[in-house]
């Protein structure tokens, strides 16, 4: 089956900090989406993005198809940011799978 | 907004016992699903439903689980013998279709 990596598995900002990170996925996708777990454990939609960039506020995306990744930005990092955040794909089916999340800390 | 439900958010059982978690989609949605995450692990597919049938399952659903729509609202994961290796966050989401899915808030299970 497909394999979803995310890099780096943790992450620690200083608030103001920027960062980038990548989900990289073996085989081609229909549906690739990221999403937000806060520390009380809600997955939270970020993004709908098989293809292309979108941005949303401080937040941004972008997935290449064709080269099988997927970046998300984000600017300004503030202390709410703090969580686990995973990207998640489906081949087509009805079977969508998560990668190992990428688990963020933002310090004040 | 509309958003997905799920009940009980909390539930504590015996090993061995039968265990019915709820949950609510969103209206006009089609695409059903129930995950599961082990504390401080990934979130794992369990199984997707359309159509009042189960689309795709994973072999963590073995016969021990079952999945049902009851009603026109409604959406049930059953797990009929528990063992302690059941203990999770139990997800469901929906979906319209060419979107993201939505998640519930998560049903957390202990089985004793």
């Amino acid at each position: 089956g497909i394999q979803v990596e995310q890099s780096p598995p943790d992450l620690i900002l200083q608030e103001g900090a920027n960062s980038t990170l990548r989900c990289n996925f073996s085989d081609s996708v229909n549906n690739l989406q990221w999403f937000h777990q806060n520390p009380w454990g809600q997955l939270i939609n970020l993004f709908y993005i098989p293809s292309g960039t979108k941005q949303n506020g401080r937040l941004s995306a972008t997935t290449v198809a064709t080269e099988r990744y997927s970046l998300l930005y984000i600017s300004s990092s503030q202390t709410t940011d703090s969580g686990v955040y995973f990207c998640a794909v489906d081949t087509g089916g009805f079977k969508t799978i998560f990668g190992a999340g990428t688990r963020l800390f933002v310090k004040a | 907004e509309p958003e997905v439900t799920q009940t009980p958010s909390h539930q504590v059982t015996q090993m061995g016992q039968e265990v019915i978690l709820r949950c609510v989609p969103i209206s006009n949605h089609l695409y059903f699903y129930w995950y599961r995450q082990i504390l401080g692990q990934k979130v794992e597919f369990l199984v997707s439903f359309y159509n009042n049938e189960i689309s795709e399952k994973s072999e963590i659903f073995d016969d021990q689980f079952s999945v049902e729509r009851p009603d026109g609202s409604n959406f049930t994961l059953k797990i009929r013998s528990t063992k302690l290796e059941d203990s999770a966050m139990y997800f469901c989401a929906s979906y319209r279709g060419r979107e993201t899915q939505y998640f519930g808030p998560g049903t957390r299970l202990l089985v004793l």
